[in-house]
């Protein structure tokens, strides 16, 4: 168990829809990352915040976006929802020990039909 | 984003050694070399990272190059649940400190 925790574990949505990621992040830690998981597409980093405030952007659509709460957790919207969204997506955190080791969730299984 | 280079896939036998390589010739100074691997389903786990020293801890030895272009991720008896994909990332000290995975290498272990 890695500490950070995302539901839901599986979701079925329909084209055009909208849905919403969450992630809790390790106790403490203050860096969030969004991670997309396709079969064809490998890990794709999508965005991180830290402390609320955006860090970086990857290969983030547009019809994504995200944010990080004052209580740190972070949640993931993804709307307009085409077929080729189906994936897994990560959320991982980050503390303050040596080498500051990300830590991953299990992941949302994203289904679009 | 500086770049690593692994072998797509690897294969070994239960309780042998394992050496997975990695190429990272456009390493900064200060870029940890981080190896994490995903299990099938499930999100990617830290196995270890260095900086230029060799390292060891539960799961794994890290042996890094003297020019630290490339390293080796080490399993020392490996065991059915080391199957997995392996990733060597390079991650900046500063910054954002996002990780960019790569391909990977799919390790296979024969019983």
């Amino acid at each position: 168990d890695s500490g950070v925790t995302q539901t839901p574990k599986h979701l079925i949505t329909a084209t055009g829809q909208r849905v919403t990621l969450r992630c809790s992040p390790r106790s403490g830690d203050l860096s969030v990352y969004w991670y997309q998981q396709s079969l064809d597409q490998g890990l794709q980093f999508l965005i991180q915040y830290y402390n609320g405030e955006e860090r970086a952007k990857g290969n983030i659509l547009e019809r994504f976006s995200a944010q990080q709460f004052p209580d740190l957790h972070s949640e993931l919207n993804l709307s307009s929802l085409e077929l080729g969204d189906s994936a897994l997506y990560f959320c991982a955190s980050t503390g303050t020990d040596s080498g500051n080791t990300i830590y991953f969730g299990e992941g949302s299984w994203l289904t679009v039909v | 984003d500086a770049k690593t280079t692994q072998p797509n896939s690897m294969e070994s036998n239960e309780e042998e050694p394992v050496h997975l390589p990695c190429n990272h010739s456009t390493i900064s100074g200060t870029d940890y070399i981080h190896w994490y691997r995903q299990l099938p389903s499930q999100g990617p786990e830290y196995v270890i990272h260095g900086l230029t020293s060799n390292v060891n801890n539960r799961m794994a030895s890290l042996a890094i190059a003297e020019d630290r272009k490339s390293s080796t991720l080490i399993l020392h008896r490996a065991t059915l649940r080391d199957a997995a994909v392996y990733y060597c990332i390079l991650r900046a000290a500063q910054g954002a400190q996002k990780l960019v995975f790569g391909q990977g290498t799919r390790l296979t272990i024969n019983p």
